[in-house]
């Protein structure tokens, strides 16, 4: 099976464009959580998607959004890039949004997001 | 909010030898999960080893084992017999069960494995 797919893996955007990244999760999981991993730092929380409803959202403004498709897939996108958002963007998928511990979630190996 | 602290930015450890990693924690809630997840240059977060708080025994995955402190609110890691593959960025975690849909983690320990 294959695991967490996200696209592109890498790419350079310019202050002030809009960014859309890609994430599949794994086959039957339903529930897709995007994280945003400065460099240096652990991954911060940004958003959650089930069943295409959001179901949680962190601390991120509103140039912030995503949404999710009827095949479970999910898009993040940025707007108004600032060189603040240079980061990887790591996209996490699991069975359901608040999963029993064994069913756990899978993360992806991100996209790496450079504003210059 | 819960809060999720490494002190220890890195560390190294000499091949075959013992390591323990230490991440504190900050919640109010009594039931929880905690986790360490690996994360090698391919970038991906790779589950280590997770430990329920209502369980009074710690958890152990083969080489890697916790020593879970509720009280004290301390997870530390310990990595047995370390291996030239353990070298990667460490990472605690922390979610809620209940309202469980993020997981609140730590800025990271980097580990270096000497040959």
């Amino acid at each position: 099976d294959a695991g967490v797919t996200q696209s592109p893996t890498h790419l350079i955007k310019t202050r002030g464009q809009h960014v859309t990244l890609r994430c599949s999760p794994i086959s039957g999981h339903k529930s897709v959580s995007w994280y945003q991993q400065v460099l240096g730092q652990g991954p911060q929380f940004i958003f959650q998607y089930y069943e295409k409803e959001e179901r949680g959202r962190g601390n991120f403004p509103d140039r912030f959004s995503a949404r999710q498709f009827p095949n479970y897939s999910s898009e993040l996108n940025v707007n108004a890039l600032l060189l603040g958002d240079s980061a990887l963007y790591l996209c996490a998928s699991s069975l359901l949004p608040q999963p029993p511990i064994d069913y756990g979630y899978t993360f992806g190996s991100g996209t790496r997001l450079t504003v210059v | 909010a819960q809060t999720v602290t490494q002190s220890q930015p890195e560390m190294s450890v000499q091949e075959a030898e013992t390591v323990t990693l230490s991440c504190t924690y900050d919640t109010s809630e009594s039931d929880y999960y905690l986790f360490w997840y690996k994360q090698p240059p391919s970038r991906q977060m790779i589950l280590v080893i997770r430990q329920e708080a209502y369980k009074q025994q710690n958890a152990t995955e083969n080489r890697f084992s916790v020593n879970f402190q509720k009280a004290a609110k301390s997870f530390s890691l310990k990595i047995s017999d370390s291996q030239l593959g353990d070298a990667a960025m460490y990472f605690c975690a922390y979610r809620n069960p209940i309202t469980g849909n993020q997981f609140y983690f730590g800025t990271g320990t980097s580990l270096t494995v000497i040959p």
